[in-house]
């Protein structure tokens, strides 16, 4: 069974950073791109990042491109966004999946709160 | 960036109704189409990629269709287990984006 397991998420007052982390299992890693969705609360779906299947490549929505990283080890099966500069807008659940045009499976999402 | 427009916001329906669901794109994104449910509290799942390619294991009432900047996501009948929210999401470009969503009531 694929699967996504994302972490890292929490309270982080405007201005600071975090890593999150999505595991993937169930199928073969490396050969996937892999894509980060936010969700703000009460919200609809906003695509963040996308990053290649060998990490060549990465895309970024503007209103997180110079803040927000996306990285990928392939060895441990795992992607990455870090993000820098949070502001209070990018409160939200973020969701990671596999592919770069449909998205299947999704993560259950980690929770990022920006607030001082 | 391509916009995608979803209509209605919110429709209510019974039980055995046929509901369709409009998706429209600014521009045209040929057949690069997928639908999402997601039902409250839990992440979004698949439903439709490539416009009208039903994901294994999605119930056979659910139906897409379109090309170009119109596309349809249709439930043949509606059942209780349907309620949720249903996006639609391009991938014919960067950045890839979303329908606002249309959140799906069984009366």
């Amino acid at each position: 069974e694929e699967q996504l397991v994302e972490s890292g998420g929490g309270l982080v007052q405007p201005g600071g950073s975090l890593r999150l982390s999505c595991a993937a299992s169930g199928f073969t890693f490396r050969r996937f791109a892999m894509t980060w969705v936010r969700q703000a609360p009460g919200r609809g779906l906003q695509w963040v990042s996308t990053i290649t299947d060998t990490g060549g490549s990465t895309y970024y929505a503007d209103s997180v491109k110079g803040r927000f990283t996306v990285s990928r080890d392939n060895s441990e099966n795992t992607v990455y966004l870090q993000v820098n500069s949070l502001r209070d807008e990018d409160t939200a659940l973020y969701y990671c999946a596999k592919g770069s045009g449909w998205h299947d499976p999704w993560g259950q999402g980690t929770l990022v709160t920006v607030s001082s | 960036d391509i916009h995608m427009t979803q209509s209605p916001s919110t429709l209510s329906a019974s039980v055995g109704d046929r509901v369709t669901i409009t998706c429209r794109a600014s521009q045209s994104i040929s057949d690069w189409l997928a639908w999402y449910q997601q039902k409250p509290g839990k992440a979004p799942n698949l439903l439709i990629y490539k416009t009208s390619n039903l994901k294994s294991g999605v119930p056979s009432r659910f139906s897409g269709s379109g090309s170009g900047t119109e596309f349809t996501l249709t439930i043949s009948s509606l059942q209780p287990d349907d309620l949720a929210t249903y996006y639609c999401q391009q991938y014919s470009a960067y950045p890839r984006t979303f329908g606002q969503g249309t959140k799906v009531e069984v009366k």
